[in-house]
């Protein structure tokens, strides 16, 4: 079926506003993670979702973000009182959650380019 | 912790060309390891991976590459470049674990450039 879907594909808002940006995985994919990705950096780990529950969210870098799954299929990474530097390419992925399997691979969305102005 | 080095920011090379692209890495045990291809205003698209058994391992494109463990390397290689082949570049390294495929580690990537 489809690949993994991101929506907004650009989001500009202004300093100190809140941001919700969508991701829509692979259906029956169990698994879902999300990265940041600066200009001129590789994707950086942010959360990882196995199901409804963030199994991993060591990468989360503040408490301004917060990301939830609720039905176990759509994902939404929320970002509060947003800053410049926050602005980045945010990448969502989804993988089979079939444990250490070789199938267990991730497949990325396009992203949503966040601008803070 | 596991990192992922690329040495190289930036390569040029001549259409029709060989390639490798180097990515070292640095974990307690085999890993999981990726590469990753990035073209401009598209997502990541996985170009081959190395979870156990052949150290050399065949990917779409006509990609290919070598996972060495004495050498904690895990180059991708291409024997004849097409300018579609113009994108960055990443390596990727990823934890083994009873609970699946978790957190990537990235490396900041190599941008190929193609010369006519």
């Amino acid at each position: 079926g489809a690949g993994v879907s991101q929506t907004p594909s650009n989001k500009v808002t202004e300093k100190g506003k809140y941001v919700e940006l969508r991701c829509d995985p692979i259906s029956g994919h169990t698994a879902l993670y999300w990265y940041r990705q600066s200009l001129g950096q590789g994707p950086e780990f942010l959360i990882y979702f196995q199901g409804t529950g963030a199994a991993d969210d060591s990468g989360l870098p503040n408490d301004r973000f917060f990301a939830v799954r609720p039905e176990g299929s759509v994902s939404t990474l929320k970002i509060q009182r947003t800053e410049r530097g926050d602005s980045a390419v945010y990448l969502c992925a989804s993988s089979s959650g079939l444990a250490g399997t070789s199938t267990d691979t991730q497949y990325f969305g396009p992203g949503t380019r966040l601008t803070v102005l | 912790a596991q990192s992922v080095t690329q040495p190289d920011i930036h390569i040029t090379v001549s259409e029709g060309a060989s390639l490798e692209l180097r990515c070292n890495y640095s974990y307690g045990a085999t890993p999981y390891l990726f590469w990753y291809v990035q073209s401009p205003g598209q997502g990541l698209q996985l170009l081959l991976k190395y979870f156990s058994g052949d150290t050399l391992v065949q990917g779409i494109k006509g990609f290919e590459a070598e996972f060495k463990r004495s050498q904690s390397s895990f180059n991708l290689r291409k024997p004849s470049v097409h300018w579609s082949d113009a994108a960055e570049y990443f390596c990727a390294v990823g934890p083994i674990s009873n609970f699946g495929n978790e957190k990537l580690t990235f490396g900041t990537g190599t941008r190929l450039t193609i010369i006519p």
